[in-house]
């Protein structure tokens, strides 16, 4: 079965960082575009950075560039996200998204994680 | 990038159809057909329910329906059940500095 599942979440004070990974099974990592997705306490879900296949396409939320960096090792298939300067506003479930079509990009998020949690609080 | 405009809940009795908006922008959901919608049981992973508009992928119940008019889709939940009950998001392909946006997001309540 197809499965993403992500780690690295916790307790971090305000300017901090965090190095969040998710590791894929059961399906050709390699080929498929990838996302990260937040959710903080109470609020929406939020598209926070995309990575494509072969890592040369990558795409950041205005409230997280500069701050953040997306990568992935298809060797190991895994997906980071380095998460630094963190605010309190970061805090949130943390979740890794397969993209739907690895030959069309931004069709949906077809397999998701079950998240981890970022909470930055001194 | 501003979220997408949902109503913030919406509820029926089982075996009713409720239907969810989504309004976004000429810069998104009227000109992209790449909206997708996302059922989230609180704790769960979320699960893709529609895609390109309209398009259900494989395993989803054909109770649930896409459409979209101008600049608002709408996911129609239909012979609503109990497990129906979550939180749904809509999202949008709104061009390559912000890829995705997200609706504010929909609780639907079984009443």
């Amino acid at each position: 079965e197809v499965h993403l599942v992500e780690s690295g979440g916790g307790l971090v004070k305000p300017g901090g960082s965090l190095r969040l990974s998710c590791a894929a099974s059961e399906f050709t990592f390699s080929t498929y575009p990838m996302n990260w997705v937040r959710q903080a306490p109470g609020k929406g879900l939020e598209w926070v950075s995309s990575i494509s296949g072969s890592s040369r396409f990558i795409y950041y939320a205005d409230a997280v560039k500069g701050r953040f960096t997306i990568s992935r090792d298809n060797a190991k298939n895994s997906l980071y996200l380095e998460m630094n300067s963190l605010r309190a506003e970061d805090t949130g479930i943390y979740y890794c998204a397969r993209d739907l079509d690895p030959q069309n990009y931004f069709y949906g998020m077809d397999v998701w994680g079950q998240g981890t949690t970022v909470t930055v609080s001194s | 990038q501003s979220a997408l405009t949902q109503p913030a809940s919406v509820s029926g009795s089982p075996g009713q159809s409720i239907t969810i908006s989504c309004t976004g922008t000429s810069s998104d959901v009227g000109t992209y057909s790449l909206v997708s919608w996302y059922q989230h049981h609180p704790g769960k992973a979320p699960k893709l329910m529609i895609c390109e508009d309209t398009r259900r992928p494989s395993g989803v119940s054909n109770r649930f329906s896409g459409s979209k008019s101008g600049n608002t889709a709408s996911l129609t939940i239909s012979g609503l059940q109990a497990e129906d009950e979550a939180d749904y998001f809509c999202c949008s392909y709104a061009g390559t500095d912000t890829p995705y946006v997200f609706g504010t997001g929909t609780k639907v309540t079984v009443i």
